[in-house]
């Protein structure tokens, strides 16, 4: 069982265009990590939100944590090839550095 | 700079075989993790080392799995008598913790060791 749903599991767009990309629980965590991995190769961090409601942009990526901080997402702007790839979301306690996955969302972009 | 790395990068074996993973942290990290990623899935945590504290072994799925860290460096996973339900990709990772690693440090992966039970 996945504390951490993320839609949709999988998503092809033409290059140009936006996606959001949904992580949603029903826990509440005190931090919520954004990953990206390529085939072949371990998941790479792109960010990390601690408080609820904050914002967060990088480049043409911005990340939102809930109020509640029980959910994110990921909004990508004029997507490009190089964005594809699966994204995962991962939960953090107040535990040591221990994370709940979700079990990723594939993004394909097509030139 | 030499990021985490993990040998075999491949490894197909028979079911009942006993098999090896090597995880190689970043040098002076103190955190090392393993998961288990499989296939539509996503990371399932094994086992968390921190400094000569004693690992946390919760995710570990059961006792044919074990895992042990060297002189707080190099770690290696043993999964005996292999079961065809244990193929996966199985990911190693570290973090620089100062002293009490928190869900906010950043995880380093390694590439992965795709383990084919046939």
């Amino acid at each position: 069982t996945q504390l951490l749903e993320q839609s949709p599991q999988f998503l092809s767009i033409q290059e140009g265009e936006n996606l959001t990309v949904y992580c949603n629980s029903s826990s509440v965590f005190s931090s919520l990590q954004w990953y990206r991995q390529e085939p072949g190769e371990g998941p790479v961090l792109l960010v990390t939100v601690v408080t609820g409601g904050e914002v967060k942009k990088l480049k043409r990526l911005t990340f939102q944590f809930g109020d509640a901080r029980k959910d994110s997402s990921l909004h990508i702007t004029a997507a490009q090839p190089g964005d594809t790839g699966l994204y995962l979301c991962a939960g953090g306690g107040d535990s040591w550095g221990k994370l709940q996955f979700g079990a990723g969302t594939q993004v394909v972009v097509t030139p | 700079g030499a990021g985490v790395s993990q040998s075999p990068s491949n490894k197909v074996t028979e079911k009942g075989k006993d098999v090896e993973l090597r995880c190689d942290p970043i040098s002076g990290h103190t955190a090392l993790y393993w998961y288990r990623q499989s296939l539509g899935q996503g990371l399932e945590f094994l086992i968390y080392f921190q400094g000569n504290s004693a690992p946390d072994k919760s995710g570990l799925p059961s006792d044919r799995f074990s895992a042990e860290r060297t002189g707080g460096s190099v770690s290696t996973l043993t999964i005996q008598r292999t079961q065809q339900e244990d193929s996966a990709v199985y990911l190693c990772a570290s973090s620089l913790a100062l002293r009490r690693p928190r869900s906010t440090d950043t995880q380093y992966f390694g590439p992965g060791t795709r383990l084919t039970v046939l």
